[in-house]
């Protein structure tokens, strides 16, 4: 059974610093894999999704890499500003399953 | 721009009492899901629905039930409100076309059962 782990759970930073938030996952056989974050109180926002055959994707200081057979993924936030203080979840879709795998999330702190 | 609703942000129930949350989706999407979110535990699938009148479990659908009348509304239903069901439940849709296809989410109902 598929298993999707984020470490750490939280993490406090002080603006301006490059940061990784890690994802690992223990099937290697997925679909595709997604960054979402995820605001107090307010639903969830997909950031990045990187295919199966895919390394890597990048939205303006985002990027996110996969590496299909150690299982991880990594989200590569540069220059971090106080807006990017979130959770940040990631998730793996299986084969021709239209189920996401989470992770439980890493919550984001950039201290001004 | 897309949109997700769900009819509560914040409910408060008894033990016992039948509680439905509602959920909107304006995107015509095909699939719509039902989602609950715990510390520590991510988030966990109870129901979907692919079309109208559709519906498969998840990975915990026990103590829920859903219904999918029209296409744009998927509702959650907690026959019997107990407290180990306090949580938030989040609604999410997406287009059919496949995995590739990301879920578009609402805001969340925070529900506390007493």
């Amino acid at each position: 059974k598929q298993e999707v782990t984020q470490i750490p759970a939280a993490l406090s930073v002080p603006e301006g610093e490059n940061l990784v938030l890690n994802c690992s996952f223990t099937d290697s056989a997925i679909y595709n894999l997604q960054w979402f974050r995820q605001d107090p109180g307010k639903g969830l926002t997909s950031l990045l999704l990187i295919q199966s055959s895919q390394r890597e994707q990048t939205s303006g200081r985002l990027n996110a890499s996969l590496d299909k057979s150690s299982g991880r993924s990594t989200l590569y936030i540069a220059a971090s500003q106080p807006g990017d203080s979130a959770t940040y979840l990631c998730a793996v879709h299986m084969d021709s399953n239209y189920q996401l795998i989470w992770g439980a999330g890493t919550k984001l702190i950039i201290k001004p | 721009d897309v949109k997700v609703t769900q009819s509560s942000r914040y409910l408060v129930k008894r033990t016992g009492e039948k509680v439905f949350l509602e959920c909107v989706q304006d995107m015509d999407h095909e699939n719509m899901f039902w989602y609950r979110q715990d510390p520590g535990l991510g988030l966990r699938l109870i129901y979907f629905s692919y079309d109208v009148k559709m519906k498969e479990k998840g990975d915990i659908p026990e103590g829920y039930s859903v219904s999918r009348e029209k296409k744009e509304r998927f509702s959650l239903i907690l026959e019997s409100a107990s407290t180990n069901q306090t949580s938030m439940y989040l609604c999410a849709s997406s287009t059919r076309s496949g995995p590739t296809d990301t879920q578009y989410f609402g805001p969340g109902t925070r529900l506390t059962v007493l």
